[in-house]
């Protein structure tokens, strides 16, 4: 069965700050995509970055990035220079066929 | 400019009653999809369409229904509803590009259902 485990119920840090959330995902597959969404208390549920599988390189959006390790089946999301914006739920995902979700990170942002 | 739309945004409802919830998306994608996100915040698949055609139907009790009118339109109608019927129901649509299903997933601002 595929599997996505965040196994940080809940992450803080202080604004400025860098801050990562860990995400690891079982999978016989091989052709797939990674996601990270983002659930503010708005509860619209946000992307925030995606990593094709066959891409070695780590996926970049400004302040977020990825660290993709394959082998491993490790895909983590890292923040830098946090702001109180970034304060949310944070869900990795999966795909090959359908959109499979971790359990997901609160991410609190400390002024 | 909505990309993704939903109706209602909050839905209370009686045990027993038939309720539906409609999606709508401007973003000429193919795909759409329900999602139900429980009190724990764990977000499962239950229904997928592409232009119209079921493609993915999850372990869901038949109470469930979707329906695609068009390919920018999918709706949910509940029968019967119960207790773990409440939840928050969130609609999606991606354009199968080269990655097929595998594409972007683009969310609605949800629905929350409550079943008292």
């Amino acid at each position: 069965a595929q599997t996505v485990t965040q196994s940080q119920p809940e992450m803080s840090v202080q604004e400025a700050e860098t801050v990562t959330l860990s995400c690891t995902y079982d999978t016989s597959e091989s052709d797939y995509y990674l996601f990270w969404y983002k659930q503010p208390p708005s509860r619209q549920m946000i992307l925030v970055i995606r990593q094709e599988a066959y891409k070695q390189q780590n996926a970049t959006e400004n302040r977020f990035s990825v660290n993709f390790q394959k082998a491993a089946k490790s895909f983590s999301l890292k923040i830098s220079d946090s702001q109180l914006g970034d304060a949310a739920m944070y869900f990795c995902a999966y795909n090959t066929d359908k959109l499979i979700f971790g359990t997901g990170t609160r991410l609190q942002v400390f002024p | 400019d909505t990309a993704v739309s939903q109706t209602p945004k909050y839905l209370v409802t009686q045990m027993g009653n038939d309720k539906s919830i409609k999606c709508e998306q401007n973003l000429g994608h193919d795909t759409m999809y329900w999602y139900k996100q429980d009190s724990k915040k764990f977000l499962k698949i239950m229904f997928s369409y592409n232009n119209k055609e079921l493609i993915i139907n999850e372990t869901v009790p038949n109470r469930f229904s979707p329906k695609s009118p068009d390919k920018a339109h999918l709706n949910l109608h509940i029968n019967s509803l119960e207790l773990g019927d409440s939840a928050v129901y969130f609609c999606a649509s991606s354009f199968p590009g080269l990655a097929g299903t595998r594409e972007t997933q683009y969310f609605g601002p949800g629905t929350r259902l409550l079943v008292l």
